[in-house]
């Protein structure tokens, strides 16, 4: 079982690039989530999904996009990157019942922004 | 600004020794979560407490939780350098199961 899988695990971009990160989970998640990590801070949320069809703005979402593509895929698009968003990206999923909050996380996104 | 803070920012600590994270919220919440990250890698659920619940155990791990003063601790019990790490709570905000909201974490260092 591969989880979560995001995609690509590291990426250099100059100023004004746009690109799209991809994530996608195998568990059959409902909700699916996009977060950032600064050095040194924890996780701010930029966009969630809570299931299929669905996309709502989480602490961050100025200068992001999501789209939820199906129910295995979650992706974020940069559509013209500033510096301000170098960090470290990760994705989440969670399967929604009432017994079951916790959510999966994949490996990261290292984007530089320069 | 963020739901919740942890607190020590740092913490170095000999194995062997017990490692007390603690944790404040701002909001009321459903539950509370605990989760560690191991340098450069995604995070990983330790465990949850309910809001109707005080303590809970799971192996070395302890946490409690006090909705009066909007607090949770961690408790790692018997350190071993292989628990060092970045230790995270988060936290649902109130209403909703969908914005799980994250703290700045807490570093431990266990040295051998």
């Amino acid at each position: 079982n591969a989880g979560v899988t995001q995609t690509p695990k590291f990426q250099v971009l100059k100023t004004g690039q746009s690109m799209t990160l991809q994530c996608a989970q195998d568990m059959n998640h409902n909700s699916m989530y996009w977060y950032r990590q600064d050095p040194g801070m924890g996780l701010r949320l930029i966009y969630y999904s809570a299931s299929e069809g669905t996309t709502d703005k989480g602490e961050v979402p100025n200068g992001y996009n999501v789209s939820r593509l199906n129910k295995r895929e979650f992706s974020l698009r940069l559509e013209s990157a500033a510096p301000s968003q170098t960090s470290v990206y990760f994705c989440a999923s969670r399967k929604v019942s009432d017994s079951n909050e916790k959510l999966f996380f994949g490996s990261g996104t290292q984007l530089s922004v320069l | 600004s963020q739901q919740g803070e942890e607190d020590p920012q740092a913490l170095s600590i000999q194995e062997g020794e017990n490692a007390t994270m603690n944790c404040s919220y701002k909001t009321s919440i459903n539950n509370l979560q605990w989760y560690r990250q191991n340098s450069g890698r995604g995070l990983v659920h330790l465990i949850l407490i309910r809001s109707n619940e005080r303590e809970k155990h799971s192996g070395r791990l302890r946490v409690t939780l006090d909705t009066s003063k909007k607090s949770s601790s961690l408790l790692i019990t018997a350190s071993r350098a292989a628990d060092t790490a970045s230790y995270f709570c988060a936290t649902f905000l109130s209403g909703g199961y969908n914005k799980l909201i994250f703290g700045a974490g807490t570093r431990l260092a266990v040295h051998p």
